[in-house]
């Protein structure tokens, strides 16, 4: 499996300023996705990054508010921009298995408190 | 409406009792996945079921997918503090093709 690792771990921000979360895979993955973690709660998908082209985003989730990058197989960034209180959880990025059953393997999550 | 429902939502036990965590839709799935989380973590990938009535055991813990499909169920033996997490159930339906994550069931085992 994938060996995934995410940069910052936690952070804290002001409201108004913007973050951006970087994902790195020990191999070249097709598949890539932002999931967001609200406390206590289930995964929500964000978006699918695809590599050379504009993200799929899912409903609810805007490019202008959350950027992603995908500038090659194994790199992925996620701009949580313009940030409210709203915006405090954990940002998970994770990677599909190649040829099984869509299985992913997961970051550790960036945690994310907005003041 | 989440198209996976997970029962219970939350679960406080003591060491050694068993438990069963379910998950159920009235969508057909190709793949079901249990994944567990623990505090700090991403969630980690345990078993994927893909046949009707399939039973697949992972030391103390039986995961069943159900004959039509549409729901799974997670049993836990002689339940462990250790065995204490966020427990998900996530799958991709017939008519998809993401994977559709389940509200979670928060596990925790008392010493």
């Amino acid at each position: 499996s994938a060996v995934i690792s995410q940069k910052p771990s936690r952070d804290i921000c002001q409201r108004g300023t913007s973050l951006t979360i970087q994902c790195q895979v020990d191999s070249q993955v097709t598949m890539m996705f932002w999931y967001r973690q609200q406390p206590g709660q289930s995964l929500t998908l964000i978006a699918t990054a695809n590599q050379g082209s504009e993200a799929t985003y899912e409903s609810g989730f805007v490019i202008d508010k959350f950027p992603i990058s995908r500038p090659n197989l194994t790199f992925s960034t996620l701009t949580v921009s313009n940030m409210s209180p709203e915006d405090s959880s954990i940002y998970l990025c994770s990677v599909e298995d190649w040829g099984t059953y869509n299985e992913q393997f997961f970051g550790p999550g960036t945690r994310l408190t907005v003041l | 409406t989440q198209l996976l429902e997970q029962s219970p939502q939350f679960l406080s036990i003591q060491e050694g009792e068993n438990l069963t965590v379910y998950c159920n839709s009235s969508s057909v799935f190709s793949s079901l996945q249990w994944y567990r989380q623990e505090p700090g973590e991403g969630p980690v990938l345990l078993v994927t079921v893909v046949t009707g009535g399939e039973v697949k055991k992972l030391k103390r813990l039986t995961f069943q997918f159900g004959d039509a499909r549409k729901d799974s169920s997670l049993h836990i033996t002689a339940a462990q503090p250790g065995d204490t997490g966020l427990y998900l159930c996530a799958g991709v339906a017939n008519a998809g093709n993401m994977l559709t994550f389940g509200g979670g069931t928060r596990l925790m085992v008392k010493p």
